[in-house]
């Protein structure tokens, strides 16, 4: 199975912050990576697709960029309503797995 | 609006058996991929299993296959998955989910716990 590894594991930042995570792969998965959000007691909600590609309804201070092995997720302008856990997903081999999260406060 | 409800969570004891379905609406259910995702606190998010749109087509994680066997009625908009010789590690929260591609997991249901334990 393709490992999913995410750094940090947490983070605090300050709103208005440009605040950046990473997650990496254990073997190429060219751009077959989503990026999640998570808020307590809540299902995760699909923000990124395709490495880089926003889904519809989500802000634009959401960016995903990377390929291969390493991914970057980034909020341009930190809001207090974006605390929560962040999660990638591999989708280019099956099993599709996720990264452990990246907890984010503010 | 796009809506999906789990439902058939509970507590079962190990080697045991239960039935999680789930009703999709607010979209074209049969056309879609529709997937199993669950989740704990220690394992984090792990994905299960997913079922092509007439149901002819299923992929399974290995920890589950020869237990958990997935199916849909598209005539009911549902979708469910039947789980038999249970163990304390199936113990999570199960989520329905829609595909909006192939892996892409674009909307989630609100989840429903199962918990394995005598």
């Amino acid at each position: 199975d393709t490992q999913m590894t995410q750094s940090p594991s947490s983070l605090s930042a300050s709103i208005g912050d440009r605040v950046t995570f990473t997650c990496q792969a254990s073997q190429d998965i060219s751009n077959s990576l989503n990026w999640f959000q998570q808020k307590p007691g809540k299902a995760p909600k699909l923000l990124i697709f395709d490495a880089s590609n926003l889904e519809a309804g989500v802000t634009s201070r959401f960016s995903g960029s990377g390929s291969g092995t390493d991914f970057t997720f980034t909020i341009s302008s930190l809001q207090p309503e974006d605390v929560a856990t962040y999660y990638c997903q591999q989708y280019s081999n099956l099993p599709p797995t996720f990264g452990p999260g990246t907890k984010l406060d503010v | 609006e796009v809506h999906l409800a789990e439902s058939g969570g509970g507590l079962v004891q190990p080697g045991g058996s239960l039935r999680l379905s789930c009703v999709g609406s607010g979209f074209t259910f049969s056309s879609y991929w529709m997937s199993w995702v669950r989740q704990t606190p220690e394992k984090g998010l792990e994905w299960v299993a997913n079922i092509n749109p007439d149901g002819s087509e299923r992929y399974y994680v290995d920890s589950v296959k020869g237990r958990f066997t997935m199916s849909r009625d598209n005539t009911k908009n549902s979708l469910y998955v039947r789980m038999s010789s249970l163990r304390v590690e199936d113990t999570a929260v199960y989520y329905c989910v829609r595909e909006s591609l192939w892996l892409v997991p674009d909307f989630w249901g609100p989840g429903t716990l199962v918990s394995v334990s005598s």
